[in-house]
């Protein structure tokens, strides 16, 4: 069975950093992209950036370029989201999801991270 | 940027019915790399449909979707309760990268 498990909720003050990960099992890692969509509360779905496991290829969104870090490790199956200096308007949950190749959709996603930034 | 518009944004309807949902781009989708997603509460997004008419592994014939160019329909052909939940659609054929649409809310009515 494919599965992508994702770390869990954090809670973080702003200017801290933070690393959430995404495991894959299941499936060959490095034969699929993984990548990264934000959902503010009540909010709809923002496609961050993606990674090649392969090669650690990225693209990032223009809106989300500088603000965070895609990062894989392919021995241990994992993708990374990071933040340097957190915001309180990074508060939101966190899916990874992953695509064959760049053209293709979003057909197994992690059950999300919950990232909450507060004073 | 290719702007994904979705309608409506909150559709109310009973069981067994008929839903229709509507999502517009801003520009042509190339070659139809359009997909519609599922999302329950509390839960993950679910692929229902890609390449804009074709189901996804293990989704219901109720759903379909068709459209090209600017102009996409998902439609429910009679809704189950586990259909009640939010819609979006998306492109995945810009170079730019993907966008979704805002979603559309299906509730019972």
């Amino acid at each position: 069975e494919v599965q992508l498990v994702q770390s869990g909720a954090e809670v973080k003050k702003p200017g801290e950093s933070l690393r959430i990960s995404c495991q894959g099992a299941g499936y060959t890692f490095t034969d699929y992209w993984i990548t990264w969509v934000r959902q503010m509360p009540g909010k709809g779905l923002e496609w961050m950036g993606r990674i090649d496991p392969i090669d650690s290829f990225t693209k990032y969104s223009p809106s989300f370029q500088g603000h965070v870090t895609i990062s894989a490790d392919k021995s241990i199956s994992t993708a990374y989201l990071q933040w340097s200096s957190l915001k309180a308007s990074d508060t939101a949950m966190y899916y990874c999801a992953r695509h064959r190749q760049p053209l293709d959709p979003f057909d197994s996603w992690g059950q999300g991270t919950l990232v909450t930034v507060s004073s | 940027e290719i702007v994904l518009t979705q309608s409506p944004g909150t559709l109310s309807l009973s069981p067994g019915e008929r839903a229709t949902l509507s999502c517009r781009a801003s520009q042509s989708v190339s070659s139809s790399y359009l997909a519609w997603y599922q999302q329950k509460p509390g839960q993950a997004p679910r692929l229902l449909i890609y390449g804009a008419s074709s189901r996804a592994t293990g989704i219901p014939d109720r759903f379909s979707g068709s459209g090209s160019g600017t102009d996409f329909t998902l439609t429910i052909s009679r809704l189950e309760p586990e259909d009640f939940a939010v819609y979006y659609c998306q492109q995945y054929g810009s170079s730019q990268g993907y966008t979704f649409g805002q979603g559309t809310k299906l509730e019972i009515k």
